[in-house]
């Protein structure tokens, strides 16, 4: 059984840039998140999304955006990159409440 | 607002000793709990899980209980190995608007010394 498919595993962007990360979760999995991973702030939680729904958002500001397919793949979206915005970017998909994430290894951005 | 509060690590143990990772939540109504563990490099695993007071979760020698009177969920191996070294996060499921929301502690690393 496929697990959850993060690319690309690294990337290293420009302040002022735009990036997409993408994310295939587990197939029959409708639920994906996005998680920002740094060493100051643990894991913040970017955004959820449930049949091509945004459920529920996270305190980032508008530059940060998703979407769902209707196949469930999900991408993320960062428009004008700034420094802080460099982190490991965690996809977790699940199938329902109380049965926990799998997560993907994550995009590792570097903004320079 | 619900919270997850983990003990701080780094936790340094020698090998074969106990292993006990504390995690106390808030939270309305009843979540389900979760220990994940991050090797190097990697995303998170789910390690093991409750979702309802007193279920005990287990996977490969963890075991964590669902107190509901202490609201904690404590991480304990009764003899850790050098491949046990990883960071630990404690985390909670709960309702929210519209969905569920999923809140994680601040991780605890734990090294193993041979």
């Amino acid at each position: 059984k496929a697990g959850v498919t993060q690319t690309p595993r690294y990337l290293i962007k420009t302040r002022g840039q735009q990036v997409t990360l993408s994310c295939s979760p587990i197939s029959g999995h409708r639920s994906v998140s996005w998680y920002q991973q740094t060493p100051g702030q643990g894991l913040q939680f970017l955004f959820e999304y449930f049949s091509e729904t945004q459920r529920n958002k996270g305190n980032f500001p508008g530059r940060f955006s998703g979407r769902q397919f209707s196949n469930s793949r999900s991408e993320m979206n960062v428009s004008t990159l700034e420094l802080g915005d460099s982190a490991l970017y965690l996809c977790a998909s699940s199938y329902g409440q109380g049965a926990g994430y799998t997560f993907g290894s994550g995009t590792r951005l570097t903004v320079v | 607002g619900d919270s997850v509060t983990q003990m701080e690590g780094p936790v340094t143990l020698s090998e074969e000793a106990f292993l006990t990772i504390n995690c106390t939540y808030t939270a309305t109504g009843y979540p389900s709990l979760f220990w994940y563990v991050q090797y190097p490099g990697e995303g998170l695993q789910l390690l093991l899980k409750a979702t309802k007071a007193d279920d005990k979760g287990s996977n490969k020698g963890f075991e964590a209980t669902y107190r509901k009177e202490t609201t904690s969920f404590h991480l304990e191996k009764g003899s850790v190995q050098v491949s046990d070294s990883a960071v630990y996060f404690c985390a909670l499921n709960t309702p929210d608007t519209g969905g569920f929301k999923t809140i994680f502690g601040a991780g605890t690393r734990l090294f193993v010394k041979a």
